[in-house]
């Protein structure tokens, strides 16, 4: 079955300090993968995605994801965390095996607390 | 680009109504999403919408219904409405399979 695991509630990190999210899967074909981040009562923005290529996936605001086939891994990293990053992150997962069941498989989030 | 526009913003509707929420997509894409997404939650599919046509649906009842128009507008509405209904609603936007979804605000339906 198709899921999607994130397997911290929350992070806590100092500003400044870097930051890891993690975030693992499991698909019976090829995945694709995104990160998206939600601000308190907005809808999700897109931070970036994994589609083919490179294992490293630079985005938006300055994160990056590593996508790491033998751990099914897709972990989002930021080598500097501000305080404005303090927010929601979703990771999801399309399987483009799935035939007419691409619907994206979501994570149930973690809440990141960058302190001051 | 106005992206992805939803409207109502914010809805509060009884017990038994009915609601309809609408969404526009972002220029250019032509799939709609729907989620559901409670107080501390992840976002629940509902369905998908692609030329006018329901592709996939999540586990929800048929209660939600929607619609998608020529000019890949969409609608989702909800019959019956009950307590746990309450949530924020998100309409999401793509071309294609390989993109990212987009999007939009949300709404935020309280029902009382």
């Amino acid at each position: 079955a198709q899921s999607v695991a994130q397997p911290e509630d929350q992070v806590n990190v100092a500003e400044g300090n870097p930051l890891t999210v993690k975030c693992t899967y499991s698909v019976s074909g090829n995945p694709y993968l995104f990160w998206y981040v939600q601000y308190p009562n907005r809808g999700l923005q897109f931070l970036l995605k994994y589609i083919t290529g490179d294992n490293l996936v630079k985005g938006s605001y300055g994160f990056e994801a590593e996508f790491n086939k033998s751990q099914t891994s897709f972990h989002l990293k930021k080598p500097s965390a501000l305080v404005s990053d303090s927010a929601l992150y979703f990771c999801a997962v399309r399987d483009m095996n799935a035939g007419n069941n691409r619907k994206l498989i979501w994570g149930l989030g973690t809440s990141l607390a960058v302190n001051p | 680009d106005a992206g992805v526009t939803q409207s109502p913003t914010h809805l509060i509707k009884t017990r038994g109504q009915q609601v309809t929420l609408r969404c526009s997509p972002k220029s250019g894409h032509d799939t709609v999403s729907w989620y559901q997404q409670a107080l501390g939650q992840g976002p629940q599919f509902i369905f998908q919408y692609y030329e006018e046509e329901e592709r996939q649906r999540g586990n929800f009842p048929d209660r939600f219904s929607g619609h998608q128009f020529p000019n890949y507008s969409s609608e989702l509405n909800v019959n019956a409405l009950l307590l746990g209904d309450s949530a924020l609603y998100l309409c999401a936007s793509r071309m294609g399979g390989r993109t990212e979804a987009f999007f939009g605000q949300g709404t935020r339906l309280t029902v009382v």
